[in-house]
């Protein structure tokens, strides 16, 4: 069965040091994978995608995300985290039984101290 | 460019009232349309998507329904809300197969 795992509910980190929000997918086939943040009471923000190429992808607000096809990973980073960056994130990957959909994780929070 | 508007931005209904969000999309044409509702600031569970007008599907049985009645038009509904209908609404469009969703500012229902 086709999923996405984000394994950490929670990340903290200090302002200034790199950040790492982690993400693990299960598909068939060559994924495409997407990364979303969510700030408090909005919608999600697209920041990033892979879908062939340099497994370094390069965002918005200064985050990339590496992908591993051996460790079917994706994982979010930033070199040098801001408390704006505090929100919510998501990874996403596509449904290769629709061509239409994304299956989700399920969330981590990310908390920049000051 | 392209703009997603989704209204209202708070709701409060009672139960066994009716429903109606909307959503409307500017700048593209025949995009692909979504409604998810985000349960306690979390999970996304997708509750329908259309790819043209009049073409809706639904992925969890419930009882909402959706309608596209123009291209860019995405409506969700409801006859009698129930208390467990209570979260967060989004709208989201994407150009295309494989393409990125783009969301709406949502919309927050509570059920009386």
């Amino acid at each position: 069965a086709q999923s996405v795992a984000q394994p950490e509910d929670q990340v903290n980190v200090a302002e200034g040091n790199p950040l790492t929000v982690k993400c693990t997918y299960s598909v068939s086939g060559n994924p495409y994978l997407f990364w979303y943040v969510q700030y408090p009471n909005r919608g999600l923000q697209f920041l990033l995608k892979y879908i062939t190429g340099d497994n370094l992808v390069k965002g918005s607000y200064g985050f990339e995300a590496e992908f591993n096809k051996s460790q079917t990973s994706f994982h979010l980073k930033k070199p040098s985290a801001l408390v704006s960056d505090s929100a919510l994130y998501f990874c996403a990957v596509r449904d290769m039984d629709s061509n239409y959909q994304l299956i989700w994780g399920a969330g981590t929070k990310l908390i920049i101290k000051p | 460019s392209q703009t997603i508007h989704q209204w209202p931005a708070t709701l409060v209904q009672p139960v066994g009232s009716p429903l109606s969000l909307e959503c409307t999309v500017e700048g593209t044409s025949n995009p692909n349309l979504y409604w998810y509702r985000q349960a306690a600031g979390r999970g996304l569970q997708l509750l329908f998507y259309s790819v043209g007008i009049g073409q809706i599907s639904s992925e969890v049985p419930q009882n909402l329904s959706a309608s596209r009645p123009q291209d860019r038009q995405f409506i969700l509904s409801s006859k009698k809300l129930l208390l467990s209908d209570s979260g967060f609404y989004l709208c989201a469009w994407s150009p295309g197969n494989n393409q990125p969703q783009h969301f709406g500012d949502g919309t927050r229902l509570s059920i009386l």
